[in-house]
């Protein structure tokens, strides 16, 4: 199993619905984050999490919230899709004990709202 | 907050030659400076990455070097391989608070 899985791998949905994508790891890492990622703009941050009562904005929180459910979990939620926020989402933990600061990515998770 | 500029968007080169990607940061805070690879339909991947007391660090094909005075970090890879074409994205942080802010992403094509 992969140690950072996210579901769903892909996504359709309409203007308006609101929608949940899910994060669970098995690293025991503390902290999670979410990305999105959008052709030439890299990945930006758009929440993060450093314990389960943790939780902070990034670059670009706007329409989206979050919930960490548990350590493991890590879950980003959409009130109501808008078509600008069809982009690749990416979930990452990272662990800073013994000074490693390298991040785990899930797969990803391809959001098309039409 | 940081920003973390990245050139080219697109690199081609001939397998066997050498490839290089460059970055610049704006916060001199700054102190943790990876490099991921993105191969097609993954996750980012960390291939190497190089603390702000060290000014450059080597693995095997893959080595990075840190200029701190001019705020810019380069990655090279020599004797390219087919397997190295994948994307490539350079990040910065600072601190503990380890929350990563990404460059735009390198395109890099090894032609064989």
């Amino acid at each position: 199993d992969a140690d950072v899985t996210q579901t769903p791998r892909n996504r359709i949905t309409k203007t308006g619905k609101r929608i949940m994508l899910e994060c669970s790891q098995t690293k025991g890492h503390d902290r999670m984050y979410w990305y999105r990622q959008d052709p030439g703009l890299g990945l930006r941050l758009i929440y993060y999490s450093f314990d389960v009562k943790d939780i902070n904005k990034g670059e670009i929180s706007d329409g989206y919230s979050v919930s960490r459910q548990a350590q493991a979990k890590f879950s980003l939620s959409l009130e109501s899709a808008i078509p600008n926020q069809t982009a690749l989402y990416f979930c990452a933990t990272s662990d800073l004990k013994a000074g490693n600061y390298g991040y785990t990515f899930g797969s990803g998770t391809r959001l098309t709202v039409v | 907050g940081e920003n973390v500029e990245q050139h080219p968007s697109t690199l081609s080169v001939q397998e066997g030659d050498s490839a290089v990607i460059k970055c610049t940061y704006s916060d001199s805070a700054s102190n943790y400076f990876p490099w991921y690879k993105q191969e097609l339909g993954k996750g980012p991947q960390l291939i190497i990455d190089i603390r702000s007391n060290v000014g450059e660090k080597k693995d095997q094909r893959i080595a990075v070097t840190l200029n701190k005075t001019a705020k810019h970090f380069s990655l090279h890879i020599t004797e390219t391989q087919p397997e190295d074409s994948a994307v490539y994205f350079c990040a910065a942080s600072y601190g503990g608070a380890n929350n990563l802010f990404f460059g735009t992403g390198t395109r890099l094509t090894v032609i064989p």
